[in-house]
């Protein structure tokens, strides 16, 4: 079990420009999270993944946005034309199908700073 | 949707007792979990509970009360590293859904 692992760990990049962040689960779990926390705030759900398929995206989720496990193993979150506002720590996590006590386990997230 | 309210700081001395509180709506319930995240890192799991009462694991405890949608995190003999935020989080409204957290209890323990 080497967890949950994420990179770039940071990134800034310039308002307008796109940004790729990578997801590379506990091999074993075919449940994969996107959340995005900003400072003094809980992990706001952004989108998941059951195998390949994507199925659930939050309604906050802008079309900026976008994620993809094209093999149900890693995955991808792309933003596009970022904004300021779009400076988070983008978190990813993963669980098997049916987790004991709702269990997930967080990588240690992906810092963005928007200029 | 879902809500969860938490008080959003609470302070304490090494070696005391402190509880905090979540209250939640959702549409469906399928257990109250807690999770912990120092500065800098990951949130955790800590504890979860599916039934009312209390579920204890060391010097955490967990409690749950279904017919008031209300859950408590209890730390006991209180140490500096437990300085951290701490999240209530339920699921979605099925099984299966994503978790869904409050914004988070910032407990400062001081000597």
């Amino acid at each position: 079990d080497t967890g949950v692992s994420q990179n770039p760990r940071h990134k800034i990049t310039k308002r307008g420009q796109n940004v790729t962040f990578r997801c590379d689960p506990i091999s074993e779990h075919n449940r994969l999270y996107w959340y995005r926390q900003t400072l003094g705030q809980g992990p706001e759900f952004l989108t998941y993944f059951q195998n390949e398929a994507q199925l659930e995206k939050s309604r906050l989720l802008s079309d900026r946005f976008s994620a993809e496990r094209p093999k149900g193993s890693f995955s991808t979150l792309e933003i596009q034309r970022t904004e300021q506002g779009d400076s988070a720590m983008y978190l990813c996590a993963s669980s098997r199908t049916l987790s004991s006590g709702n269990t997930i386990y967080f990588g240690e997230g992906s810092w963005l700073t928007v200029v | 949707g879902q809500s969860l309210e938490q008080p959003s700081e609470v302070t304490a001395v090494e070696g005391a007792i402190v509880q905090i509180n979540c209250t939640y709506q959702t549409s469906g319930f399928y257990g109250l979990s807690w999770y912990q995240q120092h500065d800098g890192g990951a949130p955790t799991f800590l504890s979860y509970n599916a039934l009312d009462g209390l579920e204890e694991t060391g010097r955490f405890s967990s409690f749950l009360s279904r017919s008031d949608s209300y859950g408590y995190l209890l730390l006991q003999e209180l140490q500096m590293k437990d300085s951290a935020s701490y999240f209530c989080a339920v699921r979605g409204n099925q099984a299966g859904t994503a978790l869904i957290f409050g914004k988070g209890t910032t407990l400062s323990v001081s000597s």
